[in-house]
């Protein structure tokens, strides 16, 4: 149980471009999920805490107009980076919490690393 | 500034042996704590949750936690090669679902055949 999925797991694009990257948790209800970024030989920074039918909450320092996080349900949350430039590459990894579950237990879909050229 | 320290690494330990990694982190509020495994590549996957003084088992594994001391540690017995990765502390700030991870830097632990 509680298994959360990512799609694509690894995207290479042209910078400019924009990309999106979908969360999805594929057998529980997810009230919340976040949203991490790791660059390498880092540790996973928060980028944005995602509840489902409103706007997610970013950390300081991360552009909401650059990032767009969209949880329209319970069980799938996007993030769209927009305009990507090369430092925008990294490995971005969500995760989700379970509705109304008695534990605070986060549990991280596989990631998606990002290349932009 | 809420923070979760560890120390880098790398840990080098035999097969076999005690594998012994800790962490200390700033916020004396803090209820929840968690051990996540890192493969190169790959993302976190927990090992263990503790959220109470003292010890904890589950299988090869023993979480430890002293809130007095803001200290929490991860002990491996029996370390066999495939533990070798990457070890991430995260504290959770804040209630609920909703709260946050606030993650160390990690320790990178090798197992030697």
């Amino acid at each position: 149980g509680a298994v959360v999925s990512q799609h694509p797991s690894r995207v290479i694009c042209k910078s400019g471009t924009s990309v999106k990257i979908e969360c999805r948790s594929l057998d529980f209800q997810a009230t919340t999920m976040f949203w991490y970024r790791q660059f390498p030989k880092q540790s996973l920074m928060l980028m944005a805490t995602s509840n489902e039918g409103s706007k997610a909450t970013y950390e300081q320092g991360v552009e909401k107009d650059k990032f767009l996080i969209n949880h329209a349900s319970l069980t799938l949350s996007t993030l769209t980076v927009t305009s990507a430039h090369p430092e925008d590459s990294s490995f971005y990894i969500c995760s989700a919490s379970i509705a109304g579950g008695a534990t605070d237990t986060q549990y991280f879909g596989p990631g998606t690393r990002l290349t932009v050229l | 500034q809420k923070e979760v320290e560890q120390n880098s690494g790398p840990l080098s330990v035999p097969e076999g042996a005690i594998a012994s990694l800790n962490c200390t982190y700033s916020d004396r509020g803090s209820q929840s704590f968690f051990w996540y495994r890192q493969y190169s590549g790959k993302s976190p996957e927990l090992i263990m949750s503790i959220y109470s003084n003292g010890d904890k088992e589950d299988g090869r594994f023993t979480a430890q936690l002293n809130k007095a001391s803001q200290y929490v540690s991860l002990l491996i017995r029996d370390s066999q090669p495939s533990d070798s990765a990457t070890y991430l502390c995260a504290v959770k700030v804040g209630g609920g679902s909703q709260g946050n991870l606030i993650f160390g830097k990690g320790t990178k632990l090798s197992v030697k055949p």
